[in-house]
């Protein structure tokens, strides 16, 4: 089955430490993406990458990072430089060939950080 | 910039009884229109989508969604709501920018559904 997928479920790090979440997919779509949720806030985008090799900034970028080095893999790290980073984390792709823009999205990673 | 706004946080509907959630955007050009549910502790899964077209759009688990212009609003019905559909709505409005395809999510409706 074609999917989206992440991991660990949990993850729990003390502050000051860097982690990183993983993002796989095998839908062979060039777009992914990596939002945050938090309670009453609906998602908010960190950053997306259209194609390898290159990735843009999103709403809220600042203390985050990532790479694009093959298509199907897009992971995610929290640095120390993020000033609150306990959160539900979502990765998802797209097919920007399909005009219609929809998302699909993994299962997502709880990060507690204490 | 692109917005939208789902006005009721938390709803509760009675099992077998129909259910509408609002969603308004703001957005400058036709705008593609999504709707989301999430289960606790789970991804985002695809009900619908508005692109063009018809402007009532029927998507999975018996859920429609009317697209009207001139209210700038994408509101989600079901007839009658079983209680697995308890679950977080999202309402999204899609747009292309120099970076690409980007989703623009509201904040989300909580429903209960009681038994």
């Amino acid at each position: 089955d074609g999917g989206i997928t992440q991991s660990p479920k949990y993850l729990f790090r003390k502050e000051g430490q860097n982690v990183t979440l993983s993002c796989e997919q095998n839908l062979n779509h060039d777009a992914m993406y990596w939002y945050r949720q938090d309670p009453g806030q609906g998602l908010r985008l960190i950053y997306y990458s259209q194609i390898v090799n290159d990735f843009q900034k999103g709403d809220i970028a600042e203390g985050y990072s990532v790479s694009r080095e093959k298509k199907e893999s897009f992971p995610l790290t929290v640095t120390s430089a993020q000033k609150n980073p306990t959160a539900f984390y979502l990765c998802a792709s797209s097919d920007p060939r399909r005009t219609t823009y929809e998302q699909y999205f993994g299962p997502g990673t709880r990060l507690t950080v204490t | 910039a692109q917005s939208v706004t789902q006005p009721d946080i938390h709803i509760t509907v009675s099992e077998g009884a129909s259910l509408e959630l609002r969603c308004n955007y703001s957005y400058g050009a036709t705008p593609y229109l999504f709707w989301y549910v999430q289960s606790p502790g789970q991804g985002l899964q695809l009900l619908l989508k508005y692109f063009s077209g018809d402007t009532l759009v029927q998507g999975i688990k018996g859920f429609e969604a009317e697209f009207k212009r001139s209210q700038s609003s994408f509101n989600l019905r079901k007839p009658s709501v079983h209680w697995s559909d308890a679950a977080e709505y999202f309402c999204a409005v899609g747009v292309l920018t120099g970076g690409g395809n980007k989703l623009t999510f509201g904040t989300g409706t909580q429903l209960k559904v009681e038994l």
